[in-house]
């Protein structure tokens, strides 16, 4: 299995502009996750979806931010507007979660940059 | 929110030493994890032990749970040069989302 794959891997852009981060979940996996990683804050849970489905999305800072995942093979991240506060890491997982376990499997990220 | 709090924020052995690292938490939880990332890399799971288990080995790891002081352990033996990385518990609380709380990590640096 090839893993979650995340594209791009790296992003820069200029504020203003709309971004949209993709994500392949692993084959069979039920949940997906979008994280968000700064020095700052460290890493959180912006949304997470299960069967397809949004679950919870409190951790969205703000409108601007919207998350899809049309089937259970593809997901997407879009910002719009950007804004350099942005800035930083943006990892997909996925998991088949169960009661027993929930270990959840982390794409390799996309490094976003907003100038 | 951050559920995990890691001790210590950093730290720096020698090959062939022991690292040992410590989560706190706040609330009850189902189960707890502990996660590597090697630098520029997303995280890697390591290890789960559940809220009724109380130490859990795997390889060079051992991780240790203490459900009535919130706390767990992660040991590295015989650190190698690879071992270089940070590494983060995660709980899921005790509801039945799956969401994973994140610590903010312990960066580990083994000098060879």
């Amino acid at each position: 299995d090839a893993g979650v794959i995340q594209s791009p891997r790296h992003e820069v852009t200029e504020m203003g502009q709309e971004v949209t981060l993709r994500c392949k979940p692993i084959s069979g996996h039920n949940s997906l996750f979008w994280y968000r990683q700064t020095m700052m804050r460290g890493l959180e849970l912006l949304i997470y979806f299960n069967n397809n489905v949004p679950i919870d999305d409190s951790g969205m800072p703000e409108d601007r931010f919207s998350a899809k995942m049309p089937n259970a093979s593809f997901s997407t991240l879009k910002i719009q507007p950007s804004e350099p506060r942005d800035s930083a890491v943006y990892f997909c997982a996925s998991s088949l979660q169960g009661w027993a376990y929930n270990e959840q499997f982390f794409g390799p990220g996309t490094r976003l940059t907003v100038l | 929110s951050q559920q995990g709090e890691e001790d210590p924020q950093a730290l720096s052995i020698q090959e062939g030493e022991n690292a040992t690292m410590n989560c706190s938490y706040k609330t009850s939880i189902n189960n707890l994890q502990w996660y590597r990332q090697n630098s520029g890399r997303g995280l890697v799971h390591l290890i789960l032990i559940r809220s009724n288990e109380r130490e859990k080995h795997s390889g060079r790891l051992r991780v240790t749970l203490d459900t009535s002081k919130k706390s767990s352990s992660l040991l590295i033996t015989a650190s190698r040069a690879a071992d270089t990385a940070s590494y983060f518990c995660a709980t899921d609380g005790d509801s039945n989302d799956y969401k994973l709380s994140f610590g903010a990590g312990t960066t580990v640096t083994v000098r060879a």
